[in-house]
């Protein structure tokens, strides 16, 4: 059972561009993880949230963790080719054990 | 900050034999190590979880006679793909837990 739904599965824009990729849960996490991949390697972490509601920014992308601490976005504003990859969501179940969402793959054309 | 090294990166084998995957903490130690597998522009599934000193606990449906787990050190964690199957091929990827995850760069294994 995937317990972290995350839209778009694909998603494919032009650079200068933003977008939002969203990840939801009928399930409660302690805290919320989100994550890049690029092909071939293991996924680098961007960010970890943890209270309801809570907004954080690195540079060009906005997170925000939901007030229930069961949905989570991630903004990214004016998208560069750099930003291209597999944004994966992750959430805790506890004692580290993250589940993963199912993954939004990004592409931006230059 | 925190490496967590995985090898090999890539590793071809015949159908039947075994294949081992090492997953080592470089400068911290892991008393945990989770390992998961990703198949092509799939997300990450969790495979198992690994204890230091004791057996790995494992995921619903993941076999633990053929994904042989050992953590038999706080830096070292394996995981042994027996009588693989071409099936078995995918990306296996491990993680410790410190704040957050931190990856390994993951294996791809082809069974041919």
């Amino acid at each position: 059972t995937q317990l972290l739904e995350q839209s778009p599965q694909f998603l494919s824009i032009q650079e200068g561009e933003n977008l939002t990729v969203y990840c939801n849960s009928s399930s409660v996490f302690s805290s919320l993880q989100w994550y890049r991949q690029e092909p071939g390697e293991g996924p680098v972490l961007l960010v970890t949230v943890v209270t309801g509601g809570e907004v954080k920014k690195l540079k060009r992308l906005t997170f925000q963790f939901g007030d229930a601490r069961k949905d989570s976005s991630l903004h990214i504003t004016a998208a560069q080719p750099g930003d291209t990859g597999l944004y994966l969501c992750a959430g805790d179940r506890g004692t580290y054990k993250y589940i993963f969402g199912t993954g939004t793959r990004l592409k931006v054309l230059a | 900050g925190a490496v967590v090294s995985q090898h090999p990166s890539w590793v071809i084998c015949k159908s039947g034999t075994s294949v081992k995957i090492e997953c080592r903490s470089l400068d911290f130690q892991a008393t945990t190590m989770f390992w998961y597998r990703q198949f092509p522009k799939q997300s990450l599934m969790l495979m198992a979880t690994s204890n230091e000193g004791s057996k790995a606990t494992y995921e619903q449906g993941v076999e633990k006679d053929k994904f042989l787990i050992n953590h038999a050190s706080l830096t070292l964690s394996t995981l042994t793909v027996t009588s693989a199957h071409p099936e078995d091929s995918s990306f296996y990827i491990c993680s410790a837990a410190t704040d957050g995850y931190t990856f390994g760069s993951g294996t791809r294994l082809t069974v041919v």
